[in-house]
């Protein structure tokens, strides 16, 4: 079941703060953040394992609450070179028992910063 | 190391033909897998592999062929190809890991029209 992101777009000036929220119907034992320029290739940002972990890439940082079976993306003093489209992924569980990586994306949050 | 590389980049089809998407990655990954990107769709899974001569279906696999004889290479094909098969095609490697906890590296894409 794909999960569900929100806010759809988000339009910041540099230097201000987003959230990216995640959530999902089914339990959820790991989210994974990607983040895909304009044209080019999904590019992966953090993994967030159940137990509430919290982790850090440069100012973007992300939360995992197991209980609310939802994720969060904290990107703190925006710059330009955040923009872009941030899609959040839970484990695809297919035939052979484990994901091989394989992800269920959400459908996106674009995030435009301007100068 | 080149990484997970596509060819072609672009492509335009007219209905009813037949064409294969090459994948090739040279990071020895075990899993490789397809996902297609439509607008506001976000990323949706076709067919991966957990190994050479293993393939299993994703979420969208009807329309779409694959096999994969050696690590290296997984090719995608469409047997005939409709407009509703216009997209974006990823491919995707990852190695083994804990369940859920697999990173996927992606290659370039490759954007198909279909007249």
């Amino acid at each position: 079941q794909q999960p569900v992101q929100s806010p759809q777009a988000v339009i910041l000036r540099e230097g201000e703060d987003a959230v990216i929220n995640c959530s999902s119907s089914k339990a959820l034992y790991s989210v994974h953040w990607y983040r895909q320029k304009h044209g080019e290739a999904p590019v992966f940002l953090m993994i967030l394992l159940k137990g509430g972990e919290q982790k850090g890439h440069d100012k973007i940082s992300a939360s995992f609450n197991e209980k609310k079976q939802q994720s969060s993306l904290y990107l703190t003093a925006s710059q330009l070179s955040y923009s872009g489209t941030y899609f959040c992924g839970t484990p695809y569980y297919g035939e052979y028992g484990g994901s091989q990586g394989n992800l269920i994306f959400g459908k996106g949050t674009k995030l435009s910063v301007k100068p | 190391n080149a990484g997970v590389t596509q060819t072609p980049k672009f492509q335009v089809l007219k209905t009813g033909q037949s064409m294969t998407l090459q994948c090739a990655q040279d990071m020895n990954h075990e899993y490789m897998s397809w996902y297609r990107q439509d607008p506001g769709m976000g990323l949706r899974l076709i067919h991966y592999s957990v190994g050479a001569g293993i393939t299993d279906q994703g979420e969208v696999p009807n329309g779409y062929n694959v096999s994969r004889s050696t690590t290296e290479d997984f090719p995608l094909r469409l047997l005939s190809a409709a407009p509703s098969q216009t997209s974006v095609y990823f491919c995707a490697s990852s190695y083994p890991g804990l369940a859920g906890r697999e990173t996927q590296y992606f290659g370039p894409g490759t954007r198909l029209l279909v007249l």
